[in-house]
């Protein structure tokens, strides 16, 4: 049980739009900053989005994210066949005094 | 920039340990944080705890206290996460990464060893 809550998989067709939202509390996502991560099938993850929205350099704008009270959100637009993927949300927990992750949603673009 | 290479992939018996390495290059090694997380197979990441070489006190996640040794070798710019006791659960892809501790973030991150716990 992941001590962040993201939904296991989305789909969309390529061209459109996907959410892919991150549940947390006050210990973790409410007061640290969320990070977001893009992992490839046998590949390592790899850092999509830091300090709640903004985008490491060479990461296209067509990936945003925002942070709302205990939640958190990424937002993929112009959805490619390649950004098939599973996307982790992740922060540090201030009482677990951990890193602690969403369990990974599986994006499907059809 | 910094770029992390870890060591290769292990097979171990029940009850061994298994250490993995992980080289930094490409920046200051002991001024930042290397975490050290896990990927068991078909499953989410699960952070096992970190150091700072500079400071060269561990910290480790409490699943792992007791299991878990994580030290650095400034002279190799080298982080070494060594665990015991394996069980069949700790068949994963370990991974390495530089952890921003003060904007949250884990970037970048090592290629992966993929340890095998079988009798």
């Amino acid at each position: 049980q992941s001590v962040l809550t993201q939904p296991p998989s989305m789909s969309a067709a390529p061209g459109q739009k996907v959410t892919i939202s991150c549940s947390g509390s006050s210990s973790n996502i409410g007061n640290n900053y969320v990070s977001w991560y893009q992992q490839f099938s046998g590949a390592a993850p790899k850092l999509l989005i830091y300090d709640n929205y903004r985008r490491p350099s060479g990461i296209p704008d067509r990936f945003s994210a925002s942070k709302s009270g205990t939640s958190a959100t990424l937002g993929i637009t112009g959805l490619q066949t390649g950004d098939e993927a599973d996307y982790y949300c992740g922060t540090w927990d201030s009482s677990l005094s951990a890193w602690v992750f969403g369990g990974g949603t599986k994006l499907t673009v059809l | 920039q910094v770029q992390l290479v870890q060591s290769g992939a292990e097979v171990k018996k029940p009850g061994s340990s298994v250490k993995v390495s992980c080289k930094s290059s490409g920046d200051t090694f002991n001024t930042y944080k290397i975490s050290w997380l896990r990927q068991a197979p078909g499953q989410g990441l699960e952070w096992m705890g970190g150091i700072v070489p500079l400071f060269a006190t561990p910290k480790s996640a409490q699943n792992f206290q007791g299991r878990l040794t994580i030290t650095a070798d400034g002279s190799t710019s080298t982080v070494y996460m060594e665990l015991t006791s394996l069980t069949s659960a700790d068949t994963a892809v370990y991974y390495c990464a530089r952890d921003d501790y003060s904007l949250n973030f884990l970037d970048p991150w090592g290629q992966g060893t993929l340890v095998t716990v079988s009798s």
